[in-house]
């Protein structure tokens, strides 16, 4: 049984360009959500995808935003990078009516320059 | 609010108990939970309490919450040299899913 995947695993970009960050759930999970850990620091929550939709969403700037696909993968996208923007990307899959327990994946470790 | 709060750092030696406390603000979190992340890796959930719940044993794992202080604690038993990593105590108040993660504790394992 897949746990959840990311991809990719490392990635640097310049700042004021755009990145695309993927998640596939855990086999069975129909919810993603989606953290920013930066350096030293907890997880924040950015928001989480339900059929399809965003159902929640933490605080953070329009420059983040996300998708989720019929087969319950999920994007994460952000424009116009600040430095700022660099931490690792988790994502976490979880199901409706067990949401108490939510699986991570490895992360995206995103650099920006 | 919300606010969780833990110790940086904790040094045990190997096969003593390790106990890495908590303290969260928000009351109506229903779940309150322990993962674990190891260097360059995500995070691995080890275990989560019910907010009726005072106690909840698995295994080297023991979990008490005291919901009066708001205060959480992990009991690992017999702790090994991989269970050295950061622990991060999270909590999800009521009427969303969101975790709401501490800065995490450092548990550094000796021989």
């Amino acid at each position: 049984d897949a746990g959840v995947t990311q991809s990719p695993t490392h990635l640097i970009k310049t700042r004021g360009q755009q990145v695309t960050l993927r998640c596939s759930p855990k086999s069975g999970h129909d919810t993603v959500s989606w953290y920013q850990q930066a350096l030293g620091q907890g997880p924040q929550f950015i928001f989480q995808y339900y059929e399809e939709e965003e159902r929640q969403r933490g605080n953070f700037p329009d420059r983040f935003s996300g998708h989720q696909f019929p087969n319950y993968s999920s994007e994460l996208n952000v424009n116009a990078l600040l430095l700022g923007d660099s931490a690792l990307y988790l994502c976490a899959s979880s199901s409706v009516g067990v949401d108490y327990e939510q699986y991570f994946g490895p992360g995206t470790r995103l650099t920006v320059t | 609010g919300e606010d969780v709060e833990q110790s940086l750092f904790l040094s045990v030696r190997e096969g003593d108990s390790s106990v890495i406390n908590c303290t969260y603000t928000d009351s109506s979190s229903t779940y309150l939970y322990w993962y674990k992340q190891e260097p360059g890796a995500g995070l691995q959930l080890l275990t989560y309490i019910f907010s009726n719940m005072d106690m909840k044993q698995d295994q080297r794992l023991t979990v008490l919450l005291n919901k009066k202080d708001k205060h959480l604690s992990l009991r690992i038993a017999d702790t090994q040299t991989g269970d050295s990593a950061i622990y991060f105590c999270a909590e999800t108040p009521s009427n969303t899913d969101k975790l709401i993660f501490g800065t995490g504790t450092r548990l550094q394992v000796f021989p």
